[in-house]
């Protein structure tokens, strides 16, 4: 089983367009986190998130936080080829030994 | 500041063959970690130190995979004999803290590429 899951699995879009990337835990939350990586690389951290209701935002990306439902989404709007990759967020879950999982993924492509 | 270094970026092998991968973290960072990522996939952790002490690692394929971290420092992780099923991108991963309530992000190295034919 998956502890965190991401949806869309993959994601195709215009360039200019915004688009939404959800990740669901199916444990509590001590702390969402969003990385992105590209084919090849490592993992670029984007943002943390730690409150219910918590949203921070850098750049054109943001990322929202529910702590009731254990729910995070990442929103990116005006989508360039630069945002292009492979979008994973990641947490610390609860009774887990402070194991720190990963979502599953969402690839990501920008049309220009 | 220098980032975590791994190699080698690549490697291929032949099943039944061994390899091994080194990582050198942030200098100071405590915590280290080591995530086999398959294509498609999301990493998933293979093994947690604490300084120089495992912490977890309850999902490493003991049959054919060890990792030491000599001195709480760098670390090596090591496939022996290699499956097929064992390609995939081995990430390293540091980070200053001591785990537990949501304490900070995990700095990670570039990967090491394993294809195993």
């Amino acid at each position: 089983s998956q502890e965190l899951e991401q949806s869309p699995q993959s994601l195709i879009v215009q360039e200019g367009k915004n688009l939404t990337i959800n990740c669901t835990s199916s444990k509590t939350l001590y702390g969402l986190y969003w990385y992105k990586q590209k084919y090849g690389e490592g993992l670029i951290f984007l943002m943390m998130l730690q409150k219910g209701g918590e949203e921070k935002s850098h750049e054109k990306i943001t990322a929202k936080l529910d702590e009731k439902k254990q729910q995070s989404s990442l929103h990116i709007t005006a989508s360039q080829p630069s945002h292009a990759g492979i979008y994973l967020c990641g947490a610390e879950l609860l009774n887990t030994g402070n194991q720190f999982y990963f979502g599953t993924g969402t690839s990501l492509t920008v049309i220009p | 500041e220098a980032g975590v270094a791994q190699s080698p970026r690549y490697k291929i092998i032949e099943k039944r063959q061994s390899v091994a991968f080194w990582c050198n973290p942030i200098s100071g960072h405590a915590t280290l970690y080591w995530y086999q990522q398959i294509l498609g996939q999301g990493p998933k952790l293979l093994i947690q130190f604490q300084n120089n002490g495992v912490v977890d690692d309850s999902q490493l394929p003991k049959d054919r995979f060890s990792a030491e971290r000599l001195k709480g420092v760098d670390s090596t992780l090591k496939i022996q004999p290699a499956k097929l099923e064992d390609s995939a991108v081995y990430l390293c991963a540091s980070s200053p803290y001591l785990r537990g309530a949501g304490t900070g992000e995990l700095f990670f190295g570039e990967g090491s590429r394993l294809t195993v034919l």
